[in-house]
């Protein structure tokens, strides 16, 4: 069963315009969610999180938006730049005891065309 | 210098020889982890370790072992490799405690079991 679901394998935007990764799970459970950023032969760097208690968290060109009731939360990149064409991953843990775990989602390649 | 190294980048090996991929942090981090990652599929977690004495199964454990050697220094093993954990392979680490913390990775191991 997954868990954190990414149902757009890829996605091309133009540059100067907006990117908008979206990310859904299914475990009531989780309260903190991460993306992370992979460019080939790298491993994934941490990008920005956001905890349950915010529904958004802004980081320069980058805005995560969370939807609790919807189990939905997306990234959104403004205004994309061919430097951000990489692998994005989702992930979400549980604060308290299992706070070490991400789940992670299948990822979404990003493509800006400049 | 990487804060999160891992040797070697590239291995390729046949079934039945036992492999050990390497670890090394210089962030200080008391957490590390290994996960794999397989084509079209998230990160999952294979081990992962609180600190020098304290180690854990993750979710996909199974013929793997691994060692930690020193808060630095994190180790996985294949006893007896086979072609299903042909793979790429990364570690990971992060601070303890209580709250969620973000994972740092390191550039991963490409594993080819032939």
């Amino acid at each position: 069963d997954q868990q954190v679901k990414q149902n757009s394998p890829s996605l091309s935007v133009q540059e100067g315009r907006i990117s908008i990764l979206n990310c859904d799970y299914t475990n009531s459970m989780f309260d903190y969610f991460l993306w992370y950023k992979k460019y080939p032969a790298e491993g994934p760097t941490f990008l920005i999180s956001i905890s349950s208690i915010k529904d958004k968290n802004e980081d320069g060109r980058f805005t995560v938006f969370l939807n609790k009731s919807a189990k939905h939360l997306s990234l959104h990149i403004v205004p994309s730049q061919p430097g951000d064409s990489a692998v994005y991953f989702c992930a979400a843990s549980v604060s308290g005891g299992s706070n070490y775990k991400l789940t992670f989602g299948k990822g979404t390649l990003l493509t800006v065309n400049p | 210098d990487a804060d999160v190294t891992q040797t070697p980048r590239n291995r390729i090996t046949k079934t039945g020889k036992r492999i050990m991929l390497e670890c090394s942090q210089t962030k200080g981090h008391d957490r590390m982890y290994w996960y794999r990652q397989d084509p079209g599929l998230g990160l999952r977690l294979i081990y992962y370790s609180f600190d020098v004495k304290d180690i854990n199964k993750g979710e996909i454990s199974d013929g793997y072992s691994v060692s930690r050697q020193a808060q630095a220094k994190f180790s996985l093993s294949l006893e007896s490799a086979i072609p299903n954990q042909t793979a790429l392979y990364f570690c990971a680490t992060s601070v303890g405690g209580q709250g969620i913390y973000e994972q740092y990775f390191g550039p991963g191991t490409r594993l080819t079991v032939t």
